[in-house]
């Protein structure tokens, strides 16, 4: 079945850059996601990439897939203490009406 | 443009009490998923309406839980009794119709925090 793993923390220093990662195990084509959650509040799609895509860069994030590893990560550059919340990856599964199939979630710390 | 919103935010009751959720998606969306996140664990898929009917429930853990979308526009979810092991938080996203195989955005809402004593 479909899997997705994800480390649980990572802590930063302000300024330093952020590196997330995630695996995943289906291997139909898809969709991935990075989602982040601030305390109290929803998920809030930040980027995503489609898995025939090597990278893409949005600003401070840049995206990595490598396909044959089934391992994406989400650099942010110049992290900032407002970057502080749970990044959420995950996919989206082909041909089964869009649900979404994340990881546990990596808490970002960022000290100033 | 209003977001997906949730209501209560928070429920705490008994165990064997029945507790109902409630989700309004942004307006205009067909799709509309529920997920579930249990205490640190991943974000999991319960199930999905395209307007009022059930595409997937594959996610649904047992007969307690029950969802609804009433015309195609809000949904409830109720779960009947509840259970120590379905404390967590409920979140509802939605999404405009999508094709198969297409980006699919899901927008989400702030979840329902519950807790089963």
């Amino acid at each position: 079945g479909e899997d997705v793993e994800q480390s649980l923390f990572l802590s930063v220093r302000e300024g330093d850059s952020s590196v997330i990662n995630c695996t995943y195990t289906d291997s139909s084509s898809t969709y991935l996601y990075w989602y982040k959650q601030e305390p109290g509040a929803g998920l809030q799609l930040l980027t995503y990439i489609f898995s025939n895509m090597d990278m893409k860069q949005d600003q401070r994030l840049t995206v990595l897939l490598n396909k044959k590893d089934k391992h994406l990560s989400l650099r942010i550059a110049d992290t900032q203490t407002g970057d502080s919340a749970i990044y959420f990856c995950a996919e989206g599964i082909y041909n089964q009406g869009g649900k979404l199939i994340f990881g546990q979630g990596t808490e970002l710390s960022v000290k100033p | 443009e209003a977001g997906v919103t949730q209501f209560p935010s928070h429920s705490v009751i008994e165990k064997g009490q029945t507790v109902t959720l409630r989700c309004d998606p942004i307006s205009g969306h067909d799709n509309l998923y529920w997920y579930r996140r249990v205490m640190g664990k991943e974000i999991k898929f319960l199930l999905h309406f395209v307007k009022e009917s059930k595409q997937d429930e594959s996610g649904m853990p047992n007969n307690r839980f029950l969802a609804e979308r009433t015309g195609g526009t809000y949904s409830t979810l109720k779960v009947q009794p509840a259970e120590l092991e379905d404390s967590g938080v409920y979140f509802c996203a939605s999404s405009p119709k999508t094709g198969r195989s297409s980006y699919n955005e899901q927008f989400f809402g702030p979840g329902t925090r519950l807790t089963v004593l």
